[in-house]
């Protein structure tokens, strides 16, 4: 089945420095790739997500980039703020029969310190 | 528009006991997707009902069952409780069996002593 890595799992960025969290899949034929933001006691929440005919996707200080050949992408955050900081989880959605679940890296710990 | 709510948000039973756990889908969603997260870990899938009927399922035992409602609500039971079942039970609730666009319930914390 689909195996998601992510690095690193604690990241400590200065407010206004810019964050950058890497997963890499291991399924070539995943085609659907989530990134999730999750605070303390909270839901998980989709933040952006980019499919495999896309190689970059930009929503105001977030953005995704994908390389299908390398089976890796990544979430920038541009001009991070105290309200970044959360757990994030990368996710990766395999296509045919197992395209009905998320398969999850275990996630990188933001810490934006004022 | 409702978001996906579960229920109850906390729950303590005891090794061997069966646990039930609730899930009401947001609106205009068919397919209820259940997903296990240990402290520190990421979300793991245990399995998805698309109008009623169980459509996929990940490495867990049999005693992890569920089912779901006309209304697309579902519920997961746990039977025969072990202490490593002590988690975040998340269900996400989504159109269509495909796994996008899941709007995530704030979970159930399960703690089993």
């Amino acid at each position: 089945g689909e195996n998601v890595e992510q690095h690193p799992s604690t990241l400590s960025v200065q407010e206004g420095d810019s964050a950058v969290i890497k997963c890499t899949y291991s399924d070539s034929a995943s085609n659907y790739f989530p990134w999730y933001k999750q605070e303390l006691g909270k839901r998980p929440q989709l933040i952006i997500d980019i499919r495999s005919n896309v190689g970059e996707k930009k929503d105001q200080r977030i953005a995704v980039t994908l390389n299908k050949t390398a089976k890796h992408f990544s979430l920038h955050i541009t001009e991070t703020q105290p309200e970044d900081s959360a757990v994030y989880f990368c996710a990766a959605t395999p296509s045919g029969a197992g395209s009905y679940q998320l398969t999850f890296g275990k996630g990188t710990k933001l810490s934006v310190i004022p | 528009e409702t978001g996906v709510t579960q229920s109850p948000t906390h729950l303590i039973k005891t090794r061997g006991q069966q646990v039930t756990l609730r899930c009401s889908s947001q609106s205009g969603h068919n397919t209820v997707s259940w997903y296990q997260q240990a402290l520190g870990q990421g979300p793991q899938f245990i399995f998805q009902y698309y109008r009623e009927e169980e459509n996929g399922r990940g490495n867990f035992p049999p005693r992890f069952s569920g089912l779901q409602f006309p209304n697309y609500s579902s519920e997961l039971n746990v039977n025969a409780l072990e202490l490593d079942d002590s988690a975040l039970y998340l269900c996400a609730s989504s159109s269509g069996r495909i796994g996008v666009g899941y709007t995530f319930g704030s979970g159930t914390r399960l703690t089993v002593v």
